[in-house]
């Protein structure tokens, strides 16, 4: 089958930076999208790894590594503002108008 | 303002009773899909559609309908709701299922069935 692995929660301290992890099982995929989701809010877009490698926004950085079925998404300078809960994403190959999300991590900032 | 318009945002409904979740987005987008979100489950896709009356299933179709007759809308039909369908719903845009990373999400619906 196809999935994709989160921790459920992550804890850290304003100003420090977070690493979220993605891995996953699924055979081929077009690349690893990363959501953010506020509590009561939409999901909103942050990153895309189409390559292997590190994409880097701002405090936001994303990487992939097909090799190593495994990507995650770093956060830096933490602020109160980016607890939230956040979500990997893939488009599999064998059914590209499908998107599958993972379960997501809720990062929870403490001052 | 590019944007994916849901309505409506918050509906409490009973068992049997029909009810249509519309969506609507203003970016010209091919692709639409309709999400919902429980609990511990993340995101599970309910159905997608490629371009006008091109629709599919996702992963958890079981009692949902859509159809897709303009470009634009993309609305997500409940013929006979039942308790197991409270949740929340979202709707997304793409401009194409396969290049694009990005899917633009409306802000959701909060459907309650009693």
């Amino acid at each position: 089958g196809q999935s994709l692995e989160q921790p459920s929660e992550v804890t850290a301290v304003e100003g420090a930076i977070v690493q979220i992890n993605c891995t996953y099982q699924t055979s081929g995929f077009y690349g690893l999208s990363w959501y953010q989701q506020h509590d009561g809010g939409a999901p909103t877009f942050l990153s895309y790894n189409a390559l292997d490698g590190l994409e880097e926004t701002g405090r936001f950085s994303s990487f992939l590594s097909r090799s190593d079925s495994y990507g995650y998404l770093l956060l830096q300078e933490l602020q109160m503002k980016d607890s939230a809960s956040y979500f990997c994403a893939v488009r599999p190959y064998s059914s590209a108008s499908k998107i599958i999300f993972g379960s997501g991590t809720r990062l929870s900032i403490r001052p | 303002e590019a944007q994916v318009t849901q309505n409506p945002r918050y509906l409490i409904t009973v068992t049997g009773k029909k009810l249509t979740v519309t969506c609507s987005q203003n970016m010209n987008h091919e692709y639409m899909s309709w999400y919902r979100q429980d609990p511990g489950l993340g995101l599970r896709q309910i159905y997608y559609s490629m371009n006008v009356e091109v629709t599919d299933k996702g992963d958890v179709p079981e009692g949902y309908k859509v159809s897709r007759k303009e470009k634009r809308n993309f609305p997500l039909i409940l013929e006979s709701p039942s308790p197991n369908q409270t949740s929340l719903y979202f709707c997304a845009s793409q401009p194409d299922s396969r290049i694009s990373g990005e899917l633009f999400f409306g802000e959701g619906s909060r459907l309650t069935v009693l």
